[in-house]
């Protein structure tokens, strides 16, 4: 069974670019989070999915960060425009029903 | 709110070496109890979890126990080897709040041969 996939693994950028990143959970995962991981310190929630809907976005800047999972399958999370302090990695979990989650690699974004 | 405190690292020990992580906890509602392990360049793993009071999560040589009366699950492994050598994350998630994760600031373990 194939893990959670993310893309791209790294990701450099300039301040004031736009900057996407994408998911694909694990097949039949109907929940779906994307999480930030600073350097040195644990993952925070950004966003939580059931299926398309967006139960839990309290935590997500809405000035610049935003997220879809337009099918309710893979997702994509945006940030236009990112800034310095953005610099992190950012995970993406699926789980079922909001059991057990799995976690991807993540994308580990700098911005210079 | 929720919120977990973890020891800081690094913590370097010799192969073989006893080791204990702690963890600490504090929570609305009744949280179940998770370490989680991110080798380099890999994504978080689960590694054990305890969703009551007194149980006790297990794998691969780790253990941890759910203690309520101390908001506590420490992490030990009796003899520890350099492939564990890796980030170790305490995490608790509450059901009435869609199961998120709250994590730990994480500990790195570094096994010397």
């Amino acid at each position: 069974e194939a893990g959670v996939v993310q893309s791209p693994r790294y990701k450099i950028i300039e301040k004031k670019q736009p900057v996407a990143f994408w998911c694909n959970p694990i097949s039949g995962h109907n929940t779906l989070y994307w999480y930030l991981q600073n350097l040195g310190q644990g993952p925070e929630l950004l966003i939580r999915y059931e299926n398309e809907e967006a139960v839990d976005d309290s935590q997500l800047p809405k000035d610049r960060f935003s997220a879809e999972r337009l099918k309710g399958v893979d997702s994509t999370l945006k940030i236009q425009p990112a800034e310095l302090g953005d610099s992190a990695v950012y995970l993406c979990a699926s789980s079922i029903q909001g059991n057990e989650q799995y976690f991807g690699p993540g994308t580990r974004l700098t911005v210079t | 709110g929720n919120s977990v405190t973890q020891m800081e690292g690094p913590v370097t020990l010799s192969e073989e070496a006893f080791l204990t992580i702690n963890c600490t906890y504090t929570a609305t509602g009744y949280p179940s109890l998770f370490w989680y392990v991110q080798y380099p360049g890999e994504g978080l793993q689960l590694l054990l979890k305890a969703t009551k009071a007194d149980d006790k999560g297990s794998n691969k040589g780790f253990e941890a126990t759910y203690r309520k009366e101390t908001t506590s699950f420490h992490l030990e492994k009796g003899s520890v080897q350099v492939s564990d050598s890796a980030v170790y994350f305490c995490a608790l998630s509450v059901s009435n709040a869609g199961n998120m994760l709250t994590f730990g600031g994480g500990t790195r373990l570094m096994v010397k041969p």
